[in-house]
């Protein structure tokens, strides 16, 4: 099994491109999330999925969209991107079912986007 | 709302010595909670989690964790460090909101461990 991965590792965007990261999980997992890692704030929750076909928003969703057309794949897109937009972004997936197993989560590798 | 708080943003022990790490967490019901380790340039791995039971868990690497209920805090301990625990580690509450289970994450306590 790969777990989760992350695909690009390392991307740098001029002000106002757009991109897409794409995160896969083959644990069969139904939660999905995007996190942004930044220097002492810890990680915080962009979006978030409950199974396909359906989103969420979490504590820092501006400027951010996302889409989970299959359960395998969370796709985190940034439609103009802004120098503020530059951190290390974490996929994360866990299970559907079972009390506490619901919140284990399991996390892939990181892609560090740099925005000029 | 759920929060965590590590009160320490950086530690340095000694090779050998020693370890706790503190994290104080604010919950109405019976928490979920997680050590999650990162080392540099790396994805979050998982250390130990507490669900019930047993308030004394063991998890990889010989870290253990206790959880105590009057207290609100789950902190992270080993007896004797090595050079490869330099690493940031991260305290987690599972919390529900809006229809699902999400994680809330302290800010890290980055630790250094010195020849």
């Amino acid at each position: 099994n790969a777990g989760v991965t992350q695909t690009p590792k390392f991307r740098v965007l001029k002000t106002g491109q757009s991109m897409t990261l794409l995160c896969a999980q083959d644990m069969n997992h139904e939660y999905m999330y995007w996190y942004r890692q930044d220097p002492g704030m810890g990680l915080r929750l962009i979006h978030y999925s409950v199974g396909e076909g359906t989103t969420a928003k979490g504590e820092v969703p501006d400027g951010y969209n996302v889409s989970r057309l299959k359960k395998q794949n969370f796709l985190l897109g940034l439609e103009s991107a802004a120098p503020s937009q530059t951190s290390v972004y974490f996929c994360a997936s866990s299970y559907g079912t079972g009390q506490g197993l619901l919140f284990e989560q399991f996390f892939g590798p990181g892609t560090r986007l740099t925005v000029l | 709302a759920q929060s965590v708080t590590q009160p320490d943003i950086h530690i340095t022990v000694s090779e050998g010595a020693s370890l706790e790490l503190r994290c104080n967490y604010s919950y109405g019901a019976t928490p979920y909670l997680f050590w999650y380790v990162q080392s540099p340039g790396q994805g979050l791995q998982l250390l130990l989690k507490y669900f019930s039971g047993d308030t004394l868990v063991q998890g990889i690497k010989g870290f253990e964790a206790e959880f105590k209920r009057s207290q609100s805090s789950f902190n992270l301990r080993k007896p004797s460090v090595h050079w490869s625990d330099a690493a940031e580690y991260f305290c987690a509450v599972g919390a529900r909101g809006q229809g699902a289970q999400k994680l809330v994450f302290g800010q890290g306590t980055r630790l250094t461990i010195n020849p």
